[in-house]
């Protein structure tokens, strides 16, 4: 399978503790994405990468929250300290730069947190 | 502020009918693109189609086809001869150009019936 990965796909943890997530994207792919997806609700934007910068963070992005992507190729999100309201889809998207004027983003199928 | 608005939470149509989902968007922005996106259960999003803001004709892809009205700020998709593999929560979403951060709307759940 070519597509973009996630693990793990669900999490379940107590309020306070730490999570990470990972993201392997398409493999030719040099932008990263991460969405969060509430229920009820569309993705929301959170961050992006182009190789290994990050080149925009949302302001739903709370210190609590820190994205790399070391190498340009998987990136980790990792969330401390959770609170309840952490719960939620994290979705992760790739996409390559080199298609023109719009470069469509590929999405992976998603980590779901659970926050107790 | 940059909003999409989907007003239908859930619809449902029979296989083989005609079933249109409707979204409208708010940007101030001229040059922006705009996506019909489908994320099946427990599947991950794919995009259906999308539409270029400078193009007046509408995108068409097999059975998926848009209307879009610019400036009304309305993007609506109309599936033809729905298969059950439709049903799925749809959403549409927007990008300005030069930018690279999707903007969605809070989805329409379809269900297709045989």
């Amino acid at each position: 399978d070519t597509g973009v990965s996630q693990n793990p796909r669900h999490k379940i943890t107590k309020r306070g503790q730490n999570v990470t997530f990972r993201c392997d994207p398409i493999s030719e792919h040099n932008r990263l994405y991460w969405y969060r997806q509430t229920l009820g609700q569309g993705p929301e934007f959170l961050t992006y990468f182009q190789n290994e910068a990050q080149l925009e963070k949302s302001r739903l992005l709370s210190d609590r929250f820190s994205a790399e992507r070391p190498k340009g190729s998987f990136s980790t999100l990792e969330i401390q300290r959770t609170e309840q309201g952490d719960s939620a889809m994290y979705l992760c998207a790739s996409s390559s730069t080199s298609g023109g004027a719009w470069n469509e983003q590929f999405f992976g199928p998603g980590t779901r947190l659970t926050v107790l | 502020a940059q909003t999409v608005t989907q007003s239908q939470p859930e619809m449902s149509v029979q296989e083989a009918e005609t079933v249109t989902l409707s979204c409208t968007y708010d940007t101030s922005e001229n040059n922006y693109y705009l996506f019909w996106y489908k994320q099946p259960p427990s599947r991950q999003m794919i995009l259906v189609i999308r539409q270029e803001a400078y193009k007046q004709q509408n995108a068409t892809e097999n059975r998926f086809s848009v209307n879009f009205q610019k400036a009304a700020k309305s993007f609506s998709l109309k599936i033809s001869d729905s298969q059950l593999g439709d049903t799925a929560m749809y959403f549409c979403a927007f990008i300005i150009n030069n930018t690279d951060k999707l903007i969605f709307g809070t989805g329409t759940r379809l269900q297709v019936f045989p």
